[in-house]
């Protein structure tokens, strides 16, 4: 499969945990997505890379997240001190940026997911 | 704030009945619309977007900017297109991130 993948598939927790996630995007996409799923609603934007750089970060990622994507190519989501909250699917996708910034979408890949369960 | 709004939780129809999902959209510019899809037990992926003007799988959608609507169509419904159906905007920039609707479950009965 030269998809997205996304380890682990599902992780239970007890609150108060540390758990970290791994994105493998396709190999040659520059871009990586992280986004959150909660049941009920779409997903929802966290982060995303292009290269190494993490170039933007929504509210949603508050200051127990961190993101890393160190050599550009997998990435790591980590989740210190989880909360009840932090329950929902956490989804990676990567696309190919091509043209330059600013020019039209390039489709995202989705992977599988991550489904967190904090106890 | 950028939106997309999609009014049916649930859609239920007939094998051979035509298919509208509707969904709605607030952003002030010029947006990039797209439909993803997730079957049961895989991932999601795009079915269509309007800058395309496609015909995926038999479904087509329009941008009306108007009405600010890209609802999905599809003229007789299979039972293959059991799925849940997300909307999706992005506004561009740098960052080409989608923002999504709620989704809405089609659930094609034979």
């Amino acid at each position: 499969d030269t998809g997205v993948s996304q380890d682990p598939r599902h992780k239970i927790t007890k609150r108060g945990q540390n758990v970290t996630f791994r994105c493998d995007p396709i190999s040659e996409h520059n871009r990586l997505y992280w986004y959150r799923q909660t049941l009920g609603q779409g997903p929802e934007f966290l982060t995303y890379f292009q290269n190494e750089a993490q170039l933007e970060k929504s509210r949603l990622l508050s200051d127990r997240f961190s993101a890393e994507r160190p050599k550009g190519s997998f990435s790591t989501l980590e989740i210190q001190r989880t909360e009840q909250g932090d329950s929902a699917m956490y989804l990676c996708a990567s696309s190919l940026l091509a043209g330059g910034v600013g020019s039209s979408y390039n489709e995202q890949f989705f992977g599988p997911g991550t489904r967190l369960t904090v106890l | 704030a950028q939106r997309v709004t999609q009014p049916e939780k649930l859609l239920s129809v007939f094998k051979g009945a035509p298919v509208e999902l509707k969904c709605n959209y607030s952003y002030s510019g010029s947006p990039e619309l797209f439909w993803y899809v997730q079957y049961s037990r895989q991932r999601l992926q795009l079915l269509l977007r309007h800058i395309s003007r496609e015909s995926i799988k038999g479904f087509t959608a329009d941008l009306n900017k108007g009405e600010t609507s890209f609802h999905l169509k599809k003229p007789f419904a299979q039972e293959e297109d059991s799925a849940m159906y997300y909307c999706a905007l992005s506004y561009g920039g740098a960052t080409n991130k989608l923002i999504f609707g709620t989704g809405t479950l089609l659930a094609v009965q034979p």
